[in-house]
């Protein structure tokens, strides 16, 4: 059935270190992609978006480019920040351009300074 | 432009009683999301709604949880009879038709 699939954490790094948070997906045809990120304690927040094939989203520093061959959307980073701390949810949609979302079991990320 | 509200932050409850959860949508926005979050899992869909109308409720649990948007007020996730498997965050999103989805804090239930 159609799933997300993350890396599994935890992720230590130092700061400035590169991250890569891998995510693939299934789906039948090509389902918007998103990153959320959630602090401790706190609800997700949409990081970066993406709604068609080679399509990149950026914010903050972050990257993630939507590649249909190999059904992946992984997010990177070059230099992670003690904030950077939390935890990094993937997620599609369910179907066309409206409905639920389906999320990858997360990864949590910690940058030691 | 306020975001997603979501009442209470925290909630307790007792074995058998009844949990209602509040979300306030953004302004401008017609289609609300809920999902579950059980420790150390991502979300889980329960139910979208729009005003007035259930869209999808494949996720929810066939008995006890029930949700609502009216026409006016806040949608409404209430779950009766609580057990300990309900504790959960539960997390509403909002969105105005569009793909993206703006989530509320949560609401944090623990049953005891």
């Amino acid at each position: 059935g159609d799933s997300v699939t993350q890396m599994e954490g935890p992720v230590t790094l130092s700061e400035e270190a590169f991250l890569t948070i891998n995510c693939t997906y299934t789906a039948t045809g090509y389902p918007s992609l998103f990153w959320y990120v959630q602090y401790p304690g706190e609800g997700l927040q949409l990081l970066l978006k993406a709604t068609k094939a080679d399509d990149k989203g950026s914010n903050k520093g972050f990257e993630a480019t939507y590649r249909k061959e190999t059904t992946s959307f992984h997010l990177e980073k070059g230099s992670v920040q003690v904030s950077d701390s939390a935890v990094y949810f993937c997620a599609r949609a369910y179907g066309g351009s409206q409905g639920n979302l389906i999320f990858g079991k997360g990864t949590k990320l910690s940058v030691k300074p | 432009n306020a975001g997603v509200m979501q009442n209470p932050r925290h909630l307790v409850r007792r074995r058998g009683q009844e949990a209602r959860l509040r979300c306030s949508p953004m302004k401008g926005h017609s289609h609300v999301y809920w999902y579950r979050q059980l420790p150390e899992e991502g979300l889980k869909f329960m139910v979208y709604l729009q005003k007035e109308n259930i869209i999808d409720e494949s996720g929810m649990p066939k008995e006890r949880f029930s949700a609502e948007f009216p026409k006016e007020g806040p949608s409404i996730l209430r779950i009766q009879q609580v057990v300990r498997g309900d504790s959960a965050a539960y997390f509403c999103a909002s969105s105005p038709g569009e793909d993206t989805q703006y989530f509320g804090p949560g609401t944090r239930l623990t049953v005891l």
